[in-house]
């Protein structure tokens, strides 16, 4: 079975300073990682992957994340954060026991502030 | 290309009632997930299916709830004789598949939610 565990539940954090959101998890298979983002009262829209290849990934509006094995971690960065990237952030694992099923973590509300 | 769509965007049922929530997966998607979302609280996954077919329905509550996703029509998510503690947000995603040699196989594309308030 897997879990996720995002460390943080808030992180407040000023326009143009970088941001880290953290995340780490368990698995007994190989897993699938995922970053993603919830604006209010919207869906989920995913922001990166990490399938296989490259352990920095990169994604849509500026975030990357980079998959450390040894750490079992999936931290998502952004170098320099703008007021629209407040929103929930949801982080997720993906393995393929016959079927894949996706468990995500409780998310970490960013909130940036001018 | 329309996305996943779900509906009722909005449900308010009273205690005792029956909620019905309806989702059709993206086009050429062929596997859907329900996920609840309660105030302040992170996706807690809920059932997998595929058409005519449930994968894994282990985060679903053993009473009232059942989902479905026959052959023609959209997947349905019901919960029978609802009480307040329902009330959440019920999200429907879909993906192409299950083939782990599919690259993006496993990536959700999720539909805007369906509020469930019960009073």
């Amino acid at each position: 079975a897997q879990s996720v565990t995002q460390l943080d539940s808030q992180v407040p954090v000023f326009e143009e300073a970088p941001v880290e959101l953290r995340c780490n998890y368990s698995s007994s298979v190989s897993v699938y990682l995922f970053w993603y983002v919830q604006y209010p009262n919207q869906g989920l829209q995913l922001l990166l992957k990490y399938l296989s290849g490259s352990t920095l990934v990169k994604g849509i509006n500026g975030f990357e994340a980079e998959f450390n094995k040894s750490q079992t971690s999936f931290h998502l960065r952004k170098p320099s954060v703008h007021i629209s990237d407040t929103a929930e952030y949801f982080c997720a694992v993906s393995a393929f026991t016959g079927g894949f099923k996706t468990i995500f973590g409780a998310g970490t509300r960013l909130f940036v502030k001018a | 290309n329309a996305g996943v769509m779900q509906n009722p965007r909005h449900l308010v049922r009273r205690r005792g009632q029956e909620a019905r929530l309806r989702c059709s997966p993206m086009k050429g998607h062929s596997h859907v997930y329900w996920y609840r979302q309660l105030p302040e609280e992170g996706l807690k996954f809920m059932v997998y299916l595929q058409k005519e077919n449930i994968i894994d329905e282990s985060g679903m509550p053993k009473e009232r709830f059942s989902a479905e996703f026959p052959k023609e029509g959209p997947s349905i998510l019901r919960i029978q004789q609802v009480v307040r503690g329902d009330s959440a947000a019920y999200f429907c995603a879909s993906s192409p598949g299950t083939s782990p040699l599919r690259s993006g196989a496993n990536v959700l594309t999720f539909g805007a939610g369906s509020r469930l308030t019960v009073l």
